[in-house]
């Protein structure tokens, strides 16, 4: 079992929509939660950190947390174009830090 | 803040020539370094985690005297590719950890190394 799984996608949604890309991790004790964006041909970027249950919000993402059930999410709301990108899960647990694989996700104009 | 630099962005060798590639956190210092390589339309690869003062621990399957790691400082790692061949091309990229904070890594911009 890996320790950060993500599906892979790509998942195409219409500008204006909800995207929701969603996470799961295997350590129960992992502490720390992340979402990146990747945009082709360029290096990560962190865009939502997140450490406690319940949502965090910023601008127009909204991270979810849920330990009880290994779960973490991102909602983007009125999906951009510019909003098409690779987005990867990570999870911090102790010393070590996991990767997913990345979700690619298609904002249609 | 939470900047990391990368040096070279892009670099075009002869193959057996060595090739290094600077990591420095910015505006934080970082006990951690990451060093990752990612082919065209794959996942990150982790090579190796850089602590400074110390030897750096390197994943399986990655050959540690053909990359060898120096973290010399708290805001600076260094990546030496050696005898590089034309299946070393690939994007490498740094990532620095913020020890004051959550634990984030953040990434620098990233080396599109071509060996010909």
């Amino acid at each position: 079992q890996k320790e950060v799984e993500q599906n892979s996608g790509p998942l195409s949604v219409p500008e204006g929509a909800i995207a929701s890309l969603n996470c799961t991790y295997s350590d129960r004790g992992s502490q720390s939660f992340f979402w990146y964006r990747q945009y082709s041909g360029k290096s990560p970027e962190l865009i939502m950190s997140i450490y406690s249950n319940g949502d965090k919000e910023d601008g127009r993402f909204t991270a979810q947390l849920n330990k009880a059930s290994q779960y973490v999410s991102l909602l983007i709301r009125d999906s951009q174009p510019s909003d098409s990108a690779t987005y990867l899960c990570a999870v911090n647990t102790g010393n070590q830090f996991y990767f997913g694989t990345g979700t690619s996700l298609t904002v249609i104009p | 803040g939470a900047v990391v630099s990368q040096h070279p962005s892009r670099v075009i060798c002869k193959s057996g020539t060595s090739v290094k590639i600077e990591c420095r956190s910015l505006d934080f210092q970082a006990t951690t370094m990451f060093w990752y390589r990612q082919f065209p339309k794959q996942s990150l690869m982790l090579m190796a985690t850089s602590n400074e003062g110390s030897k750096a621990t390197y994943e399986q399957g990655v050959e540690k005297d053909k990359f060898l790691i120096n973290h010399a400082s708290l805001t600076l790692s260094t990546l030496t590719v050696t005898s590089a061949h034309p299946e070393d091309s690939s994007f490498y990229i740094c990532s620095a950890q913020r020890t004051s904070g959550y634990n984030e890594q953040f990434f620098g911009p990233g080396t599109r190394l071509t060996v010909l």
